[in-house]
């Protein structure tokens, strides 16, 4: 069976420091691979999405960066952070294009 | 914006009774999908209806698409305390990935 994993769980970091956050796939091959965040009581605002390895796809312009080193590894970064960077990420896959997305169990990042 | 919107924002009922969400979406979609968030959590899919489809069902819910109107709505009978969560309706069109509304927070009063 497929599973997503996503750490760390929660991170509180300070503005302008750098960010890494991880997802990993396993039990699929080359799924589609996405970023959300997600404000406080607020739906999901599609970030990045990879359709392989090395292709990224920007949704939104902003301090924020993805990339797709192996074909179930996604990773979000930042070189600065910036107080609005705070939110919920969460990190997704799905096979297709049109098809049921399944999440990851998401990435509570504060920026103080 | 292309967002979906629901309606509404929040619903509070006794266990028992019914929960419908409504969700209104703005372009010609592929399909609509269904998700449910618990507090703090990631997304769980619930159900998808292709735009072919009027109406599907899953255990307890009840999906309905009207392309014409640009809207669904899922309904949840026989509600429990158990389905207290935030309801997300996302779409997906041929030029773009899934797009989610604001979603509706259910709380479900034992």
């Amino acid at each position: 069976s497929q599973t997503i994993h996503q750490w760390p769980a929660t991170l509180v970091q300070p503005v302008g420091s750098p960010l890494s956050l991880e997802c990993t796939v396993e039990g699929t091959s080359n799924p589609n691979l996405y970023w959300y965040r997600q404000a406080a009581g607020r739906g999901l605002q599609l970030l990045f999405y990879s359709v392989g390895i090395g292709q990224i796809s920007s949704e939104v312009p902003q301090n924020l960066s993805a990339s797709r080193p192996q074909d179930r590894q996604f990773i979000l970064s930042s070189k600065k952070l910036l107080l609005s960077d705070s939110g919920f990420y969460l990190c997704a896959w799905n096979l297709g294009e049109f098809g049921e997305q399944f999440f990851g169990p998401g990435t509570r990042l504060t920026v103080l | 914006s292309q967002q979906g919107e629901e309606d509404p924002q929040a619903l509070s009922i006794q266990e028992g009774e019914n929960a419908t969400m409504n969700c209104s979406y703005k372009t010609s979609i592929n399909n609509l999908q269904w998700y449910r968030q618990n507090s703090g959590r990631g997304l769980v899919h619930l159900i998808l209806i292709r735009s072919n489809e009027r109406e599907k069902h899953s255990g307890r819910l009840r999906v309905t698409l009207d392309t014409s109107k640009k809207s669904s709505s899922l309904l949840i009978t026989a509600s429990r305390a158990a389905d207290t969560a935030s309801y997300f309706c996302a779409y997906v069109t041929s030029g773009s990935r899934l797009t989610f509304g604001e979603g509706t927070q259910l709380t479900v009063n034992p």
